[in-house]
């Protein structure tokens, strides 16, 4: 079982650079999610879709764009990376409630 | 915003003891989580409480929803040392069912 399957795993970016994190889901879930995780901060959340079609701000989501590409893909877009955007980012899905299933997590440093 | 304590921050024990660690909030929530971490992985859903007062294993983990709904504790019995990681607790309230709130975490380490 796949569950929540993210890519990349890890990948360096200078400022100023653009990247797309994404993230497919296999298990039918209605909702996806994008956290990022810093020492110190716990786990954030950046963006979330309720459902297909729909997408809404989190705690954090200055600097980020997501689209919910269809049920299963849920992509979070870096236009212009900056340093403070280095952080482990998890995506992750529900089924209707907040019980959520997280990826395995991408690490991203921007230089 | 809300916030959660989760204690402790960190413990060491002896395999073969007993864990307890907690999380309590300023606010009431209607759903208690509690998620385990391994190094260079996602957090995996251990426990999931829905009703103020419920208690719930899985295994050697046991996890109860405070009846006042601001508070959840996770024990581990028998601990092994496959124990060690980060384990989270998250609460959501009834108005934001799709936000949950995190605690900072309880670093579990066993020695064998």
């Amino acid at each position: 079982n796949a569950g929540v399957t993210q890519t990349p795993k890890f990948q360096v970016l200078k400022t100023g650079q653009s990247m797309t994190l994404q993230c497919a889901q296999d298990m039918n879930h209605n909702s996806m999610y994008w956290y990022r995780q810093d020492p110190g901060m716990g786990l954030r959340l950046i963006y979330y879709s309720a459902s297909e079609g729909t997408t809404d701000k989190g705690e954090v989501p200055n600097g980020y764009n997501v689209s919910r590409l269809n049920k299963r893909e849920f992509s979070l877009r870096l236009e212009s990376a900056a340093p403070s955007q280095t952080s482990v980012y998890f995506c992750a899905s529900s089924l209707r409630d907040v019980t959520i299933y997280f990826g395995e997590g991408s690490w991203l440093t921007v230089v | 915003g809300q916030q959660l304590n989760q204690s402790p921050q960190s413990m060491f024990i002896q395999e073969g003891e007993d864990v307890s660690m907690n999380c309590t909030s300023s606010s009431i929530f209607n759903t208690w989580l509690w998620y385990k971490q391994d190094p260079g992985e996602g957090p995996v859903l251990l426990i999931a409480l829905y009703k103020a007062g419920e208690l719930t294993s899985n295994g050697r983990l046991t996890a109860q929803f405070g009846i006042t709904r601001k508070d959840s504790f996770l024990n581990i019995s028998a601990s092994i040392p496959s124990d060690v990681g980060i384990y989270f607790c998250a609460g959501a309230s009834g108005g934001s069912n799709y936000k949950l709130t995190f605690g900072k975490g309880t670093l579990l380490t066993v020695n064998p």
